[in-house]
């Protein structure tokens, strides 16, 4: 079965760093991109980024960008998430995505993790 | 803010078509292909419709996407009631330079 799984819940205080994982079985994880999507409490999704697993490739929404860092190790069909130093405004549930190109030349996202809450609070 | 613009609400009984309209621009829409996405209530999002119109295996016909100019729809017929979740159209914006979600639409079957 194809699939991402992401870490579980974490709760942490303002200004702790973070790292959240996606790991991704049942395909080649390298030839796949991976995108990491916010959603705020009560809110819509937001593109955060998107990396390329078999070379590191990497590209992120200008409203993340020096925000967030996105990595990926392909030895073991991991992507990740990561803070330097946690707000209280990003707390939220952040999914990760694999994006597929159709036949039709295009390209979507067609399997999603489950979530990740990350809660901020002091 | 989203640049791409769906009403934030649509509702229908069983039975009945429900259309979600997106509007976007010449950036995203215009040029790019859509993708609609369905969240049920408390889960992850799931892919609908890609590429403007075209249903990944095991998405029920019911289900169907269009596009003209700078603006893209959804289609619901046959309304049911595990139908309720919200929808969310996207695109790749060039001018951006990101790939944009919809502002969301909230579907209740009344």
């Amino acid at each position: 079965e194809v699939q991402l799984v992401q870490s579980g819940a974490e709760v942490k205080k303002p200004g702790e760093s973070l790292k959240i994982s996606c790991k991704g079985s049942g395909y080649s994880f390298n030839i796949h991109w991976i995108a990491w999507v916010r959603q705020m409490p009560g809110k819509g999704l937001e593109w955060m980024g998107i990396i390329y697993p078999g070379d590191s490739d990497t590209r992120y929404s200008p409203s993340f960008q020096g925000q967030v860092t996105i990595s990926a190790d392909e030895s073991i069909s991991t992507a990740y998430l990561q803070w330097n130093s946690l707000k209280a405004s990003d707390t939220a549930i952040y999914y990760c995505a694999r994006q597929a190109r159709y036949s039709t030349g295009w390209d979507a996202f067609d399997i999603w993790g489950q979530g990740t809450m990350v809660t901020v609070s002091s | 803010q989203s640049v791409l613009t769906q009403p934030p609400s649509a509702s229908g009984t069983p039975g009945q078509r429900v259309t979600i309209s997106c509007s976007g621009s010449s950036s995203n829409i215009g040029s790019e292909a859509v993708n609609w996405y369905q969240q049920l209530p408390g889960t992850a999002p799931k892919l609908l419709i890609y590429t403007d119109n075209q249903r990944p295996s095991g998405v029920p016909d019911r289900f169907s996407g269009s596009k003209s100019g700078t603006s893209a729809s959804l289609a619901i017929s046959g309304l049911q009631s595990e139908d309720e979740a919200d929808f969310y159209c996207a695109a790749w914006d060039d001018s951006l330079n990101a790939y944009v979600f919809g502002t969301g639409t909230k579907v209740t079957v009344l």
